[in-house]
């Protein structure tokens, strides 16, 4: 069974720092990555994914993740950290051997302090 | 990328009672999910929708609790039904539009409280 760990539930930064968001998956077969962002009061929008091929993907408003398979580590990054980035942060797994389901963390609020 | 509207958008309902959400989506797609998101919590699968067949439940999900709607390739339904305060959730469909390497698209959520 797949599963993923989200390390820190709670994660603030400075406006213009680093931002980090840790994510450990589970998967006995290769897998399928997505980051996913939750704005208050609305849906997920799809940050980006890793499926195949280089292992350092990026994504929309500057975010990117590293695939990495020895540490089983798919973590989000962005180097400057903007006001608008507060959100609550979803990292997902699914397989590629016909299994579309998606399993989600438990989330990462990301909180910008100004 | 898929457009995907949810109705009602929120919904404050009686205990006991039982409450259809639509998921409508601007173009056909294979797949369709029903999510559960409970207050502070991550998503979790109820079903996938196929339509032609009858939806595939999640462990802990039941038909005669959550029965699902799929009458074509771009519209679903998600009903709830004897609802207690414990079914107080955001509700989320989700598509994908093909099997394999492709991501799932999100609506904007159906925000049930139940008193």
């Amino acid at each position: 069974a797949q599963s993923v760990t989200q390390l820190g539930s709670h994660v603030s930064v400075s406006e213009g720092a680093l931002v980090l968001l840790r994510c450990n998956y589970s998967s006995s077969v290769p897998p399928y990555l997505f980051w996913y962002v939750q704005y208050p009061n609305q849906g997920l929008q799809l940050l980006l994914k890793y499926t195949t091929g280089a292992t350092l993907v990026k994504g929309i408003n500057g975010f990117e993740a590293e695939f990495k398979k020895s540490e089983t580590s798919f973590h989000l990054t962005k180097p400057s950290a903007h006001m608008s980035d507060a959100a609550e942060y979803f990292c997902a797994v699914s397989d590629d051997f016909g299994n579309e389901k998606l399993t989600f963390g438990t989330g990462t609020r990301l909180t910008i302090i100004p | 990328s898929a457009v995907i509207s949810q109705k009602p958008s929120r919904d404050i309902c009686q205990r006991g009672t039982s409450l259809t959400i639509q998921c409508q989506v601007d173009s056909q797609v294979t797949m369709m999910f029903w999510y559960r998101q409970q207050p502070g919590q991550s998503l979790t699968l109820i079903a996938t929708a196929n339509q032609g067949s009858e939806a595939t439940y999640e462990s802990g999900f039941v038909i005669d609790k959550f029965p699902i709607s799929r009458p074509n390739l771009t519209f679903s339904t998600l009903t709830v039904s004897n609802m207690s305060p414990e079914d107080s959730s955001i509700y989320l469909c989700s598509v994908k539009e093909g099997t394999g390497p492709y991501e799932q698209y999100f609506g904007p959520g159906t925000r049930l409280t139940v008193t």
